[in-house]
C-alpha cells in the first residue's frame, strides 16, 4: 500500500540522548515535511525538503536536523533531546507544484524524560 | 505571509445535527484549499480539496466551497454521526513551484449519540 512509514511509533528517551526518527515514502513525491503536533498549538513545521538534496527550515527548527539523501527517505534527528521536544511527530509528503494535497504518516509519539 | 484561521473548539453536537466549522485564510496569489481529518491516534487524512474560486470539494457527506470574495472555506455536513468525531484541519498551499503548506490549529468535533 502506497504511503508513508514512520518509525518508531513511540519512544521514551532520556534527556541529552540523540534520536533519529525515520520516515520513508514510496510515492516518489518530491517534497517532504516534518511537523510536530502539540495540544493547543496544532501542527508546526520543523523542516522541509522540496527535492532530494535540499532542505529548509520551518517554523520551529531549533534542536532538530534533517537530511534528504534520496527521494524516499527523510530522517529527523534530535542531537541532544530536551523535555520540550516531547510531542507527536508527523512526516508528510506531496508532489511539488501539485494541488493534490499531502500524505501523512501515522506519527511518532516521543517522550523526553 | 500565508495564514489559516479556524474556529476554536471543541464543537459538541448531537448525532444528526448540522455541522459548520469556519475557516478563513490569508494568502498571496491563488492558493489551493484543503480540509484534513485526524481520528484519535492517527495521522491526518485528506478529506476534501478545492483548487480555484467557487469550486466545491466534497467527500463522505462533507462539503466546502472556495469563496475568494470572503477568503473562506467553511466545512459543512448536513447530518453528523458519532464516527465523525475527530479533529479537523483547514489548510492551504500555493500551486506551482516550491511551496510550504500552511495549516490551521485544528477544530475538535465531538458527536454524542
Amino acid at each position: 500500500i502506497a504511503g508513508i512509514t514512520q518509525a518508531p511509533t513511540s519512544q521514551i528517551l532520556a534527556a541529552g540522548r540523540r534520536m533519529t526518527l525515520r520516515c520513508t515514502q514510496d510515492m516518489r513525491h518530491n517534497a517532504m515535511y516534518w511537523y510536530r503536533q502539540d495540544l493547543g498549538l496544532g501542527l508546526r513545521l520543523i523542516h522541509y525538503s522540496n527535492t532530494a538534496g535540499t532542505t529548509g527550515k520551518g517554523e520551529v527548527p531549533d534542536g532538530y536536523s534533517v537530511s534528504r539523501a534520496n527521494t524516499d527517505d527523510f530522517p529527523l534527528t534530535l542531537a541532544s533531546a530536551v523535555p520540550s521536544q516531547t510531542s507527536v511527530y508527523f512526516c508528510a509528503s506531496s508532489e511539488t507544484g501539485s494541488p493534490g494535497g499531502y500524505t501523512f504518516g501515522s506519527g511518532t509519539r516521543l517522550t523526553v524524560v | 505571509g500565508n495564514s489559516v484561521t479556524q474556529m476554536e473548539g471543541p464543537v459538541t453536537l448531537s448525532e444528526e445535527a448540522f455541522l459548520t466549522i469556519n475557516c478563513t485564510y490569508t494568502a498571496t496569489g491563488y492558493p489551493s484549499l484543503f480540509w484534513y481529518v485526524q481520528y484519535p491516534g492517527e495521522g491526518l487524512q485528506l478529506l476534501l480539496k478545492a483548487t480555484k474560486a467557487d469550486d466545491k470539494g466534497s467527500n463522505k457527506g462533507f462539503e466546502a466551497t472556495y469563496r475568494k470574495e470572503t477568503t473562506s472555506f467553511h466545512l459543512e455536513k448536513g447530518s453528523v454521526q458519532v464516527s465523525d468525531s475527530a479533529v479537523y484541519f483547514c489548510a492551504l498551499s500555493r500551486t506551482g513551484g516550491s511551496y510550504i503548506p500552511t495549516f490551521g490549529r485544528g477544530t475538535s468535533l465531538i458527536v454524542h449519540p
